[in-house]
């Protein structure tokens, strides 16, 4: 079956650095897209890999390896609006999104 | 009003209710999307509809109802829910289902449901 593995909660302080691993074992590739969620509001983009590598913008970082079917999103210079849920999602062969439960960020002052 | 817009927000209803959510969507995109959203899961994927026919079921109980009028607009009709069905349904659109990066999805705030 296919699936998407990421950590259900993790604590970091303001200011610091974090990173979201994301797993995935599916049926084909197309691309590996990360959403943030905060909540009670709707998932928005953040990143979208298809390519193996770090895509930077601003204080975020995504990185991809398809051979270990790896992701990551970094979160730099972390701020309390950054509290949120971030949710994983793979393009599989049949481009459909299989999702995964999301990690729940909670930033400490 | 730009994006995409649910209602209602919230809805509490009996198992013998009839009620519908709307969504609807001002980015000219042309597919729209259901998604069940419970605590601790991976998104849902109900049904999918592409230029206003339906492409997706993912095998979802008949007691949920779809309908898309127009590229603009979805609906998701319920009737006789049970407990469980209690959760955020979201609507999202994106320019064409399937295919690369084009496929980003936005996503309304969802309508929270809560069957007693």
């Amino acid at each position: 079956g296919q699936n998407i593995d990421q950590p259900t909660e993790m604590t970091a302080t303001e200011g610091a650095i974090v990173q979201i691993n994301c797993t995935y074992q599916t049926s084909g590739f197309n691309g590996l897209f990360w959403y943030q969620q905060h909540a009670g509001e709707a998932p928005t983009f953040l990143s979208y890999n298809v390519l193996d590598g770090l895509e930077e913008k601003g204080r975020f970082s995504s990185f991809l390896s398809r051979s270990k079917g790896y992701s990551y999103l970094l979160l730099k210079e972390l701020q309390m609006k950054d509290s949120a849920s971030y949710l994983c999602a793979v393009l599989d062969s049949n481009y459909q999104l299989i999702w995964g439960a999301g990690t729940k960020l909670i930033i400490k002052p | 009003e730009t994006g995409v817009t649910q209602t209602p927000r919230h809805l509490v209803m009996g198992m013998t209710n009839k009620k519908s959510l709307k969504c609807e969507q001002h980015l000219g995109h042309n597919a729209m999307y259901w998604y069940k959203q419970s605590a601790k899961k991976p998104l849902e994927l109900m049904f999918v509809y592409s230029l206003e026919e339906r492409v997706e079921n993912n095998s979802v109980p008949s007691r949920f109802s779809p309908e898309c009028p127009n590229s603009s607009h979805l609906f998701l009709h319920l009737h006789t829910l049970q407990p469980e069905d209690s959760a955020l349904y979201l609507c999202a659109s994106s320019q064409v289902p399937g295919g690369s990066g084009a496929n980003v999805l936005t996503f309304g705030a969802g309508s929270r449901l809560t069957v007693l």
